[in-house]
C-alpha cells in the first residue's frame, strides 16, 4: 500500500498570509494526487486533482504542485472561510489512501 | 446539481449487519464509478470500497474485504454498502462519493453515521 505522510498536522495563519501543506508518498504516484477541504461538521470537498488542476468553483488562491513522491497545497491570501481540515489522497492505484490531515486555524 | 444522499445508518451490535444506501441525482449515474469513504470520529478519511459502472468490478482495502460488499442498481441510481460482521472499529461516518475521471472523489454525500456498540 502507498503511505501518504502529510505535514504539518496543524498550523495557524493570519488573514492574508500564505501557507503550504505537504504530502510525501511512500512511492512515486505520477502526479495522481488530490486535495480535499473539510469544514467542521461538513463532508469533504474536492479542491485539486492531478496535482494542480483546480476543481470547478474553487478559488484561485488554492494551488497545487509537486512530482514524484512530494506534493504540496498552497493557500495564498488566507481568508476566514479557509479554516478547515485538509487531506491529500493518492489516486494512483488501489488501495486508495489519504494523508492524516492538516488542521488550519485562522488567527 | 449533483446530489448524493445516504441513508441506513444507526446503532448496531458487534457482529451484526447493516446496509447503507445512497440515492444519486443530477448526473448519469450509470456512467460513473462510485465509492464509499468513511471517517471515524475525530479521525481521518479511509477509503472503503469502489464499484465500476456496471457493477462487475469492485475494490476494497484489506480492512473490510470479505465483510463489506458494495453494489449498485443503475435503474434506481442507487449505491449500496452491505456491512457484515461489524466491529467497534467500523464506527464512523460513511460517505457516498463519486469518482472523478481518475480515482479521486469529485462529489460527496452528507454522510451517515454507523455506531457499532453493545
Amino acid at each position: 500500500d502507498i503511505q501518504m505522510t502529510q505535514s504539518p498536522a496543524s498550523l495557524s495563519a493570519s488573514l492574508g498570509e500564505t501557507v503550504s501543506i505537504e504530502c510525501l508518498a511512500s512511492e512515486g504516484i505520477s502526479n495522481d494526487l488530490a486535495w480535499y477541504q473539510q469544514k467542521s461538521g461538513k463532508s469533504p470537498q474536492l479542491l485539486i486533482y492531478t496535482t494542480s488542476r483546480l476543481q470547478v468553483g474553487v478559488p484561485s488562491r488554492f494551488s497545487g504542485s509537486g512530482s514524484g513522491t512530494r506534493y504540496s497545497l498552497e493557500i495564498s491570501g488566507i481568508q476566514p472561510e479557509d479554516a478547515a481540515d485538509y487531506f491529500c489522497q493518492q489516486s494512483y492505484k488501489y488501495p486508495l489512501t489519504f494523508g492524516s490531515g492538516t488542521k488550519l486555524e485562522i488567527k | 446539481e449533483v446530489q448524493l444522499v445516504e441513508s441506513g445508518g444507526g446503532l448496531v451490535q458487534p457482529g451484526r449487519s447493516l446496509k447503507l444506501s445512497c440515492a444519486a441525482s443530477g448526473f448519469t449515474f450509470s456512467n460513473e464509478y462510485m465509492a464509499w469513504v468513511r471517517q471515524a470520529p475525530e479521525k481521518g478519511l479511509e477509503w472503503v470500497a469502489t464499484i465500476s459502472t456496471r457493477g462487475t468490478t469492485t475494490y476494497y482495502p484489506d480492512s473490510v474485504r470479505g465483510r463489506f460488499t458494495i453494489s449498485r442498481d443503475n435503474t434506481k441510481s442507487s449505491l449500496y454498502l452491505q456491512l457484515n460482521s461489524l466491529k467497534s472499529e467500523d464506527t464512523a461516518t460513511y460517505y457516498c462519493a463519486r469518482h472523478g475521471s481518475r480515482i479521486f472523489f469529485d462529489y460527496w454525500g452528507q454522510g451517515v453515521m454507523v455506531t457499532v456498540s453493545s
